[in-house]
């Protein structure tokens, strides 16, 4: 079955402690994303990735970071200096370029205790 | 940046009714997709739709480039169509980044 697979679905995080969200898709897409999504709100762009080993920042990147090192992975660590890090996590794929419609995984809920 | 509103934020029908939803974007955009956020928080693809109207189902979606605004329309609903539903405009030049709109929460009594 092709798809994104996010793992894990559920992650509670000490203060202070960094946490890496995994993200794997088997659609031979070259374009990766990691999006926030806080509650009642849409999505938001966190970073992005259009080919193996590049990446860049989104909308808001301060507190995460990311690698790129295979093309079916894109891994996502929520650092200690991201303030406000409780919140659904969802990554998504697309061809690329031509740049085409984007799918997303099931998320990732991240709460910090 | 470009700004995404969807309305209404809100919606409560019975099973059977129809309902339309409208996105409004404040700038060209290249490509819109429309989706619905199930309870478990997936997004589930509906519309990738730039302009024109497109149907699947019960649901189809017309999107208005040149006026800056797309419509989701839903036939007979169903409640198993509760849920948000999204729209994102698609930006090329910056990656294929989608911008949000606030989405509108759908509740379908029986």
């Amino acid at each position: 079955d092709g798809g994104i697979t996010q793992s894990p679905k559920y992650l509670f995080r000490k203060e202070g402690q960094n946490v890496t969200l995994s993200c794997e898709q088997n659609l031979n897409h070259d374009a990766m994303y990691w999006y926030r999504q806080d509650p009642g709100q849409g999505l938001r762009l966190i970073y992005y990735s259009q080919i193996v080993n590049d990446f860049q920042k989104g909308d808001i990147a301060e507190g995460y970071s990311v690698s790129r090192e295979k093309k079916e992975s894109f891994p996502l660590t929520v650092t200690s200096a991201q303030k406000n890090p409780t919140a659904f996590y969802l990554c998504a794929s697309s061809r690329g370029q031509p740049v085409t419609e984007a799918f997303f995984g099931q998320g990732t809920r991240l709460t910090v205790v | 940046g470009i700004q995404v509103e969807q309305s209404p934020p809100d919606l409560i029908l019975q099973e059977g009714a129809n309902s339309t939803l409208r996105c409004n974007f404040s700038d060209s955009v290249n490509n819109l997709q429309w989706f619905h956020q199930n309870p478990w928080g997936q997004l589930i693809n509906l519309f990738y739709i730039p302009s024109g109207t497109k149907q699947n189902g019960r649901l189809s979606a017309t999107t208005v480039a040149t006026e800056r605004y797309s419509l989701l329309y839903i036939s007979s609903s169903q409640t198993t169509d509760s849920g948000v539903y999204f729209c994102a405009v698609l930006i090329y030049n910056q990656g294929g980044k989608l911008i949000f709109g606030q989405g509108t929460e759908l509740s379908v009594k029986p």
